[in-house]
């Protein structure tokens, strides 16, 4: 009964290396989207995709990009690792139409993905 | 940046108690407030959807209200249980935008 599965779980990276954290629901969904997750901070956006090839820069999309050539996978790429991207990386989906974000569409998240940056 | 205020941040109750814990958000370009609960080593779950002043949404002990004229909602746990204890965060949809999540309330039920 899996909808949102991320690839990793846990990831150790080195400073420096390309990271990609990948991202698979099977609802169908249009939207996704790339949350981190930090002691004090709450959930922030990083980028969002509301259709295949359609991308949006979220609150923190600086160290990051993302890939969505299926409309059922959404991958996030960090170009080169750094310490400071240490955190855990939630992917989610929501129904509702192209782009149509307003409404009571929930998000599904998956399990989460732990990456550690040394 | 809309700013979505939780508190407290955390808290720790005994079994069997009562609890409430706050989410405060801007009144203006109100869509919906989401609830989702995250347990640990769990994928944050949807609770509770609110889009109308004066919503009220119930989950078997767990309940929600909520006004939009004042910018806030109140969620309730009657009898807490240990299975209760985790993060509950909210989110406001204020529009054709992502949701905006607070920084969540920590619950801790002591058996």
């Amino acid at each position: 009964d899996v909808k949102v599965t991320q690839s990793s779980r846990y990831l150790v990276k080195r400073t420096g290396e390309k990271v990609f954290l990948e991202c698979v629901q099977d609802m169908d969904h249009e939207n996704m989207f790339w949350y981190r997750q930090d002691p004090g901070l709450g959930l922030r956006l990083i980028y969002f995709s509301y259709d295949v090839k359609m991308k949006e820069k979220g609150d923190i999309p600086e160290g990051y990009s993302v890939s969505r050539e299926k409309k059922e996978r959404f991958s996030l790429i960090l170009e080169s690792a750094s310490t400071n991207q240490t955190s855990m990386y939630l992917c989610a989906s929501r129904g509702g139409g192209w782009g149509d974000l307003r409404g009571a569409n929930v998000l599904t998240f998956g399990a989460g993905s732990r990456l550690t940056v040394l | 940046i809309l700013n979505v205020e939780q508190s407290p941040q955390s808290l720790h109750v005994q079994e069997g108690d009562s609890t409430n814990f706050t989410c405060s958000f801007p009144s203006s370009n109100f869509y919906a407030l989401h609830w989702y609960r995250w347990e640990t080593a769990k994928s944050p779950e949807a609770l509770f959807v609110m889009t109308l002043n004066g919503d009220e949404k119930k989950k078997g002990r767990i309940s929600a209200t909520l006004n939009t004229k004042e910018g806030y909602s109140y969620l309730y746990i009657k009898g807490s249980q240990p299975e209760d204890s985790a993060t509950y965060l909210c989110a406001l949809n204020s529009g054709n935008t992502p949701l905006v999540f607070g920084k969540g309330t920590r619950l801790s039920v002591i058996a």
